[in-house]
């Protein structure tokens, strides 16, 4: 079965780094991109960064751009989200998916999130 | 900041049909598939439709996807309270070379 588990969220205060992972098991994880989509408080989905299946490349929202960082391991089939000086605005549930590019562009599955609070 | 529009709710009766839609631009929709997700809020969401129009295996045939120029539409016949949750498009951008996301419409069953 495919699965994704996040963890690394919690209550951070502002300013602060975080590391987000994701540990993928069920699929050959070296041949699928990633990515991670948010969802703040009632919003809605955002997507925030999307890596290759090799990690040579790497995509960002223009909103987490210079901020979040999205890295592989492939050898652990882990993906991790670094985030740099967290604002209020980045409290959210952080989703990761398994990012599919046959014929298209879709993610498929996704994990349960992990919650980030930032607040001091 | 969602690129792609979709309507706040739509409500519906068990049984009813309820078609969602999702605009967008020639940078997304106009040269991108579409997908469609299923969310419930603290939950994993589930992915509905890709390419446009293909359901996974395990999405009943209720759900079914459609695009036309820079829109697209998720349809759901013989709604069902278990439908009850939160419907995303999505699709890649060219000129953001990046997904962008629908506002999202929340369905309520009646």
């Amino acid at each position: 079965e495919v699965q994704m588990m996040e963890s690394g969220g919690g209550l951070v205060q502002p300013g602060g780094p975080l590391r987000l992972s994701c540990a993928a098991s069920g699929f050959t994880f070296n041949v699928y991109g990633m990515g991670w989509v948010r969802q703040a408080p009632g919003k809605g989905l955002e997507w925030v960064a999307s890596i290759g299946n090799s990690g040579d490349d790497s995509y960002y929202a223009a909103s987490v751009k210079g901020r979040f960082t999205i890295s592989r391991d492939n050898s652990n089939n882990t993906l991790f989200l670094h985030i740099n000086s967290l604002r209020a605005e980045d409290t959210a549930t952080y989703y990761c998916g398994r990012w599919q590019l046959v014929g298209g562009n879709w993610f498929d599955p996704w994990g349960q999130g992990t919650q980030v609070t930032v607040s001091s | 900041q969602s690129v792609l529009t979709q309507p706040p709710s739509m409500s519906g009766t068990p049984g009813q049909r309820v078609t969602i839609s999702c605009s967008g631009s020639s940078s997304n929709i106009g040269i991108q598939t579409v997908s469609w997700y299923q969310h419930l809020p603290g939950t994993a969401p589930k992915l509905l439709i890709y390419i446009n129009n293909r359901r996974p295996s395990g999405v009943p045939d209720r759900f079914s996807g459609s695009k036309s120029g820079t829109s697209a539409s998720l349809a759901i016949s013989g709604l069902q309270s278990e439908d009850e949750a939160d419907y995303y498009c999505s699709a890649w951008d060219d000129s953001l070379n990046g997904f962008v996301f629908g506002t999202g419409t929340k369905v309520t069953v009646l």
